[in-house]
């Protein structure tokens, strides 16, 4: 198992721009999660799903957008870079059962200049 | 509301135990985790708690008690490896999707 993978690992944006961080798990996990980190900070939700085709708001979703059409992928698309929205973003799967620990990508860092 | 408090950073001197203390203030309770993240990288797992109690996993060790809102994470026989960020989070009972509400972490710096 490759567990959690992210893409790009790195960008930088201009103000205005557009892109979408990949998130794909091949553990058959329903839920996956959103965070970003600031710097010196903990992680915040940005956005959750707990399966195929459904998604929900977490603390922070303002600027994102998120969809779900498979169990494996979970992208986060951001519309109009600004900013505010340069952080580090991980994805997370959660296991299905009672503990469900959640186990992270390895980030993507985004600059937005 | 929720909040989770941990101290902002922590020295330690290499072989010896340290205690990271965690406590939390939340609606309700599903369990609390903790997390290690060094420099640059992904969270990764330690240690789950959801009853009372001490749960043991060789140099680490993580302690509950949900009457007083507190938990503690042990790191005995510290390395230099062990420098890193050490987060609590406790789940919200309250969210069907088990989100995790995470403190702002602990900065532990091992010397030699």
């Amino acid at each position: 198992n490759a567990g959690v993978t992210q893409t790009p690992k790195f960008r930088i944006l201009k103000i205005g721009q557009s892109m979408t961080l990949q998130c794909t798990q091949d553990m058959n996990h329903n839920y996956m999660y959103w965070y970003r980190q600031d710097p010196g900070m903990g992680l915040k939700l940005i956005y959750y799903s707990v399966g195929a085709g459904i998604t929900d708001k977490g603390e922070v979703p303002n600027g994102y957008n998120v969809s779900r059409s498979t169990t494996e992928d979970f992208p986060l698309r951001l519309e109009l870079a600004a900013p505010s929205q340069t952080s580090v973003y991980f994805c997370a799967s959660r296991v299905n059962g009672v503990e469900g620990t959640q186990y992270f990508g390895p980030g993507t860092r985004l600059l937005v200049l | 509301g929720q909040n989770i408090d941990q101290p902002t950073e922590m020295t330690a001197t290499e072989g010896a135990i340290v205690q990271i203390n965690c406590t939390y203030q939340t609606s309700g309770f599903n369990g609390l985790f903790w997390y290690q993240q060094h420099a640059g990288e992904a969270p990764t797992f330690l240690s789950y708690n959801v009853l009372d109690g001490l749960e043991e996993k060789g140099r680490f060790s993580s302690f509950l008690s949900r009457s007083k809102g507190y938990s503690y994470l042990l790191l005995k026989e510290l390395q230099m490896k062990d420098s890193a960020s050490y987060l609590c989070a406790v789940r919200d009972p309250h969210n069907q999707g088990g989100k995790l509400i995470f403190g702002q972490g602990t900065e532990l710096s091992v010397k030699p």
